[in-house]
């Protein structure tokens, strides 16, 4: 069965960064992209960006430019999400998700606090 | 970018009630809209896709019409599981965007 499973809670001071994976299984990695999409504690779903999985293309939403950077490991089945000079704002659940149109499997999440 | 404005933003509905939800894109992106259900502490879940298309395993009194603008997600004979918020999303065009979201509370 499809799973995507991402890794654990992390805890930042500003101005630091995270990376956070999201393995894939139950599938062939390269025929479905991977997008990333975060939830700030109480708020609605945030879209950041989007991987090609076969050729390692992306899209980011423009907030993003210049802090994201998704990456993939396709021996490993695995896709990444890192985010630097990170903000108090940036406390959020920040999801992995198949697919870049219906996203129709997601990861479990992972609580990224940032808190000096 | 195209902005998904959906009404209303909280609903309190009965057991076995229909609800109707809708979503209104800024532009015109065709069928490109999908719809997920998120209950607490959970990760989202694909509900509809391209406004209208089934997802297996969904429970049958989640359907989804329109296209261009104007959107709906009608959920027949409300259970009491189906407490959650629910969420509209368009791929026309980047940058992907949601819907704020609709919280449905099971009276």
């Amino acid at each position: 069965q499809v799973q995507l499973v991402q890794s654990g809670a992390e805890v930042k001071k500003p101005g630091a960064s995270v990376k956070v994976s999201c393995k894939a299984s139950g599938y062939t990695f390269t025929s479905y992209g991977i997008s990333w999409v975060r939830q700030a504690p109480g708020q609605g779903l945030e879209w950041m960006g989007w991987i090609n999985t076969y050729n390692g293309n992306t899209d980011y939403a423009q907030k993003f430019q210049g802090r994201v950077t998704m990456t993939t490991d396709t021996s490993m089945t695995t896709a990444y999400m890192e985010l630097r000079s990170l903000r108090s704002d940036d406390t959020a659940v920040y999801y992995c998700a198949r697919g870049g149109d219906g996203l129709d499997f997601w990861g479990q999440g992972a609580l990224v606090t940032v808190s000096s | 970018e195209i902005v998904l404005t959906q009404s209303p933003d909280f609903q309190s509905v009965t057991p076995k009630e229909k609800v109707t939800i809708t979503c209104r894109a800024s532009q015109s992106i065709g069928s490109s809209l999908h719809w997920y259900q998120q209950k607490p502490d959970q990760s989202p879940k694909l509900l509809i896709k391209y406004a209208s298309q089934s997802i297996s395993g969904v429970p049958s009194r989640f359907s989804g019409s329109g296209s261009g603008t104007d959107f709906t997600l009608t959920i027949n004979s409300l259970e009491a599981e189906d407490a959650a918020a629910y969420y509209c999303h368009q791929s026309s065009s980047l940058p992907i965007t949601f819907g704020q979201g609709t919280r449905l509370e099971i009276k």
